[in-house]
């Protein structure tokens, strides 16, 4: 049982190009979401589903674009990076209660 | 708009000496408060779930403690491997709110042996 599988770990990129941020679940959950996490400011919240076909915005959706076609998948795309698009990703996905969230490794981004 | 504040930002503590982590909230309307640890380099873990005022949840050294205002995460002669960052989480009410999680900034906790 994987959990939450994000790739790639390390991602360098420059400025105005663009990439794909994959995330798989193996647990048949309902809910996934992306999250930034930058020094000093927590975890904020980007995009999120509810379920296939299903997404919205969270916090800090701008400059970020998400589509869920099926329960396991939940990639994140960059448009067009940007220095401030530098951070940690994560991706979480929990089940229809919701009594807790299963976090990925993790996404380390940086836009020069 | 939800919000969350974790205080203190860093705590330097001995082996065994306890101590507390507080997390205040404010919320629309309260669905579950969480706890998670994270490791350097790893994604959140996670730690306990809190649903009402006055609930408490206990594993090995860590105990969590729930108000209306605030939760409170104890622990108990800790260990070197307690060194991590906490984070605090709330979950507001309604029917989107299930995949959506409000973050305070984390407790950077060090214990010296």
């Amino acid at each position: 049982n994987a959990g939450v599988t994000q790739t790639p770990k390390f991602q360098v990129l420059k400025t105005g190009q663009s990439m794909t941020l994959q995330c798989a679940q193996d647990m048949n959950h309902e809910y996934m979401s992306w999250y930034r996490q930058d020094p000093g400011m927590g975890l904020r919240l980007i995009h999120y589903s509810v379920g296939a076909g299903i997404t919205d915005q969270g916090e800090v959706p701008n400059g970020y674009n998400v589509s869920r076609s099926t329960t396991e998948d939940f990639p994140l795309r960059l448009l067009s990076a940007a220095p401030s698009q530098t951070s940690v990703y994560f991706c979480a996905s929990s089940n229809y209660g919701g009594t807790e969230a299963f976090f990925g490794q993790g996404t380390r981004l940086t836009v020069v | 708009e939800d919000q969350v504040t974790q205080s203190p930002e860093a705590l330097r503590l001995q082996e065994g000496e306890s101590s507390s982590l507080n997390c205040s909230y404010t919320v629309s309307g309260l669905r579950g408060l969480f706890w998670y640890r994270q490791d350097p380099g790893k994604g959140p873990e996670f730690l306990f779930t809190l649903y009402s005022a006055g609930e408490e949840k206990e594993k090995e050294r860590l105990k969590a403690t729930l108000t209306k205002k605030e939760s409170f995460l104890h622990i108990t002669a800790p260990k070197p491997e307690d060194s991590a960052t906490y984070l605090c989480a709330v979950q507001a009410t309604g029917g989107t709110s299930y995949g959506k999680l409000t973050f305070g900034q984390g407790t950077i906790l060090t214990v010296h042996p």
